[in-house]
C-alpha cells in the first residue's frame, strides 16, 4: 500500500540555524501539504501545496518557513531560522485533489535547543 | 468561527465492548468529516469518512454517525481490542478554491483495559 514518508525521524538543531524536513508524497497525489503538532496539542495546519506554488497557509507559516518541491518526487519544508517554539513534529501529507482525504507520514520530530 | 471539539480527552473501555467517541463542530458549512488515529510516535492514520449528505457510514468494525442538526459527530468500534487504544480526531475539511485543509479537533485518547 502506498504511503507517505519522511526523513529525517527525528532532527535536533541549535536555535537560529536552518532545517530543511524531507517528505516524499504518494506518487499519483498532486496535493501536499505540511502540519505540526506541538507535544500534548492538537494537529496545526501550515501550509498546502498545489501545482508548484502555495495555495493556502496558516498564520504560523511566517516569513521564516518555506516549500518546495525540488523533484518529482520530494517534497521540502525549509525553517530559516529557527526558535525554542518550533519544536514539534511536523506531518507531511498528500491527497490525489484538492477535496479529497490527505494521507500523513510519520513525522519528523524536531527538537530546537 | 469553525471550531472542532471532542467531549472527552480520555475514554477507557474494556477489551470486547463498544466504544464511542464524540465530537462537536460548529460550522454548519462543514461537509466533509474525518476520523483519524494516531499511534503514540505516528502520523495521523485515516480510518473512515463521511460527507454532509449521509448520516452513516460503515467500515470494518467502526462506523460513523453524522448528526447535522445539532453538529455532531461520533465514531463507534466494535469489539475494541488492545491495538484500538490511541488518540482519535474528528477531523473537518474546508477550504476555499477548492483547496482543503484538515482542521483537527483536540482529541480522545482511548485506553483499552485488557
Amino acid at each position: 500500500e502506498p504511503e507517505v514518508t519522511q526523513t529525517p525521524s527525528h532532527q535536533v538543531t541549535q536555535m537560529g540555524q536552518e532545517v530543511i524536513l524531507r517528505c516524499v508524497p504518494i506518487s499519483n497525489h498532486l496535493y501536499f501539504y505540511w502540519y505540526r503538532q506541538i507535544l500534548g496539542q492538537k494537529v496545526e495546519f501550515l501550509v498546502s501545496f498545489y501545482n508548484n506554488e502555495i495555495s493556502e497557509k496558516s498564520e504560523i507559516f511566517d516569513d521564516q518557513f518555506s516549500v518546495e518541491r525540488p523533484d518529482g518526487s520530494n517534497f521540502t519544508l525549509k525553517i530559516r531560522s529557527t526558535k525554542l517554539e518550533d519544536s514539534a513534529m511536523y506531518f507531511c501529507a498528500s491527497s490525489s485533489s484538492g477535496a479529497d482525504t490527505q494521507y500523513f507520514g510519520p513525522g519528523t520530530r524536531l527538537t530546537v535547543l | 468561527g469553525e471550531s472542532v471539539g471532542l467531549h472527552l480527552p480520555t475514554l477507557s473501555v474494556q477489551e470486547g465492548d463498544n466504544s464511542i467517541i464524540n465530537c462537536a463542530y460548529s460550522n454548519s458549512a462543514s461537509d466533509y468529516f474525518i476520523w483519524y488515529k494516531q499511534e503514540s510516535g505516528k502520523g495521523p492514520q485515516f480510518i473512515i469518512d463521511i460527507r454532509s449528505n449521509m448520516d452513516k457510514r460503515q467500515g470494518q468494525r467502526v462506523t460513523v454517525l453524522l448528526n447535522k442538526t445539532v453538529k455532531h459527530l461520533s465514531l463507534q468500534i466494535a469489539a475494541t481490542q488492545p491495538g484500538d487504544s490511541a488518540v482519535y480526531f474528528c477531523a473537518e475539511m474546508a477550504g476555499s478554491g477548492g483547496y482543503q485543509k484538515v482542521t483537527f479537533g483536540t482529541g480522545t485518547k482511548l485506553q483499552v483495559i485488557p
